[in-house]
């Protein structure tokens, strides 16, 4: 079975600073790899996926992540942060067929002025 | 407009209750999912429709009973409700299994059991 980790629960960052979002992954098939966002209140919003091809991946709201095979990694990044970014960020992963997305604890992030 | 739309936002029962969520999609999507969310923001598939056939149904309590009288519908009925079943419903919509999308999912169903 495939599992996700987020090892940040919470990350802390100044208002234009860079961040990176660290999701790992482990599977012993191919997988399909996205990035979720949840604004306070609301549902999750798909911010990127990775289903094959390039490895560096954009998304909405100027971020992006990269697939590293050899690393089990999908990171999320964006260089510079606004305070409208404060949400949690969810790295999920799913198989192939009829598999469902399985989701990782969350990333809180906190952008402060 | 609203994609995937779920009725109601808030829900607040006594224990020992029964109640239902309803949870509509708009996008032609032929597979339909319900999501736990506890209080420390950990989501956790329950069950999966694809066509109105029940395909994923995880280690759940048989007192949540999906329903999906079409493929655009797909409504959780609880009975017996108890204080650990207070959490944020997500309903979601994707088309296909085998497609490699993600899923579109609805704005929630905050229940709280008393």
């Amino acid at each position: 079975a495939q599992s996700v980790t987020q090892l940040d629960s919470q990350v802390p960052v100044f208002e234009e600073a860079p961040v990176e979002l660290r999701c790992n992954y482990s599977s012993s098939v191919s997988v399909y790899l996205f990035w979720y966002v949840q604004y306070p209140n609301q549902g999750l919003q798909l911010l990127l996926k990775y289903l094959s091809g390039s490895t560096l991946v954009k998304g909405i709201n100027g971020f992006e992540a990269e697939f590293n095979k050899s690393q089990t990694s999908f990171h999320l990044r964006k260089p510079s942060v606004h305070i409208s970014d404060t949400a949690e960020y969810f790295c999920a992963v799913k198989l192939g067929g009829y598999s469902t997305l399985t989701f990782g604890k969350g990333t809180m992030l906190l952008v402060s002025p | 407009d609203t994609a995937v739309s779920q009725t109601p936002k808030y829900l607040v029962t006594q224990m020992g209750n029964d109640k239902s969520i309803k949870c509509e999609q708009n996008l032609g999507h032929d597979t339909m999912y319900w999501y736990k969310q506890d209080s420390k923001k950990f989501l956790k598939i329950m069950f999966s429709y694809n066509n109105k056939e029940l395909i994923i149904n995880e280690t759940v309590p048989n007192r949540f009973s999906p329903k999906s009288p079409d493929k655009a519908h797909l409504n959780l009925h609880i009975n017996s409700l108890e204080l650990g079943d207070s959490a944020v419903y997500f309903c979601a919509s994707s088309q296909g299994g085998q497609a490699n999308y993600g899923y579109t999912f609805g704005s929630g169903t905050r229940l709280t059991v008393v």
